[in-house]
C-alpha cells in the first residue's frame, strides 16, 4: 500500500497563476484534509473532507478551493496564487470515529513569486 | 478550532538527559489526544493515541500520560539520544471531525 501520496513534490508558481495539489489514499478512509504548515505556526487546517462529494471550511479556507469527486481523491487548487501562499502543504487522511487517527502524505513544497 | 497549547516552544537537551514537556487541551467533548513525532522535511508520524484519563502510553523511551479531567498530557522522552531530534505535536480529537494541533515542541539534543 502506498498509503498517502502528493502530488507535485515542489512547485513554483508566479503571482497570479494558478494550480491544483493531488492527493491520494489507498486506505478506503472516510475523511480527507489538507494542512499548510508555516514556521512557527504548526499545522493549520485549510479544508476538509467528511465523505465523497463533501467538504468543508478549516481554520484558514481563503484562497484555496478543494473537490472530492471520487473517495480516495482530494484535490486543493489555487485559483490566483499570492506569495502569502508560498507554505508547505500536507494531505492527511483517517476513519474519523471515537479516535481520529490521521495519516499524513509526504508534503508539496510551493513558493509563489 | 480549539485551543491547544504545548509548551516549551523549544528546548535543547544534552544526549543521555530526560526531558519532558506538555500539551494542554480542552476538557470538554473529549474523545482522543494524539501525539505526533514530525522530523524535519518529513511528514508527522503518529506516536500515540490516548482516549482515557489516567492512560499511559510507551514506545521505546519515549512515554506519554493522560489527565482528560484537567486537560492536560505530557511527553517524556528518557535518555534522549540525536535521533529523538524532532518536533512533536499533540492533537485534540473531539466530535466535529476535526483534530486540533498545537504548535508543537521542537526537541533538538545535543551530542
Amino acid at each position: 500500500n502506498a498509503g498517502v501520496t502528493q502530488t507535485p513534490k515542489f512547485r513554483v508558481l508566479k503571482t497570479g497563476q494558478s494550480m491544483t495539489l493531488l492527493c491520494a489514499q489507498d486506505m478506503n478512509h472516510e475523511y480527507m484534509y489538507w494542512y499548510r504548515q508555516d514556521p512557527g505556526m504548526g499545522l493549520r487546517l485549510i479544508h476538509y473532507s467528511v465523505g465523497e462529494g463533501t467538504t468543508a471550511k478549516g481554520e484558514v479556507p481563503d484562497g484555496y478551493n478543494v473537490s472530492r469527486l471520487k473517495k480516495q481523491n482530494f484535490l486543493l487548487g489555487l485559483e490566483s496564487a499570492a506569495p502569502s501562499q508560498t507554505s508547505v502543504y500536507f494531505c492527511a487522511s483517517g476513519r474519523g470515529g471515537k479516535w481520529g487517527e490521521q495519516f499524513f502524505g509526504p508534503g508539496t513544497r510551493l513558493t509563489v513569486l | 478550532i480549539l485551543n491547544v497549547e504545548q509548551s516549551p516552544q523549544s528546548l535543547h537537551v544534552q544526549e543521555g538527559d530526560s526531558t519532558n514537556f506538555t500539551c494542554s487541551f480542552p476538557s470538554s467533548n473529549f474523545y482522543a489526544l494524539h501525539w505526533y513525532r514530525w522530523e524535519t522535511a518529513k511528514s508527522p508520524e503518529a506516536l500515540f493515541v490516548m482516549t482515557l484519563n489516567g492512560d499511559e502510553k510507551k514506545k521505546g523511551r519515549i512515554s506519554a500520560t493522560l489527565n482528560t479531567k484537567e486537560g492536560y498530557s505530557y511527553l517524556y522522552i528518557k535518555g534522549s539520544q540525536p535521533e529523538d531530534s524532532a518536533t512533536y505535536l499533540c492533537a485534540f480529537w473531539s466530535n466535529d471531525y476535526k483534530l486540533s494541533f498545537g504548535a508543537g515542541t521542537t526537541v533538538t539534543v545535543r551530542a
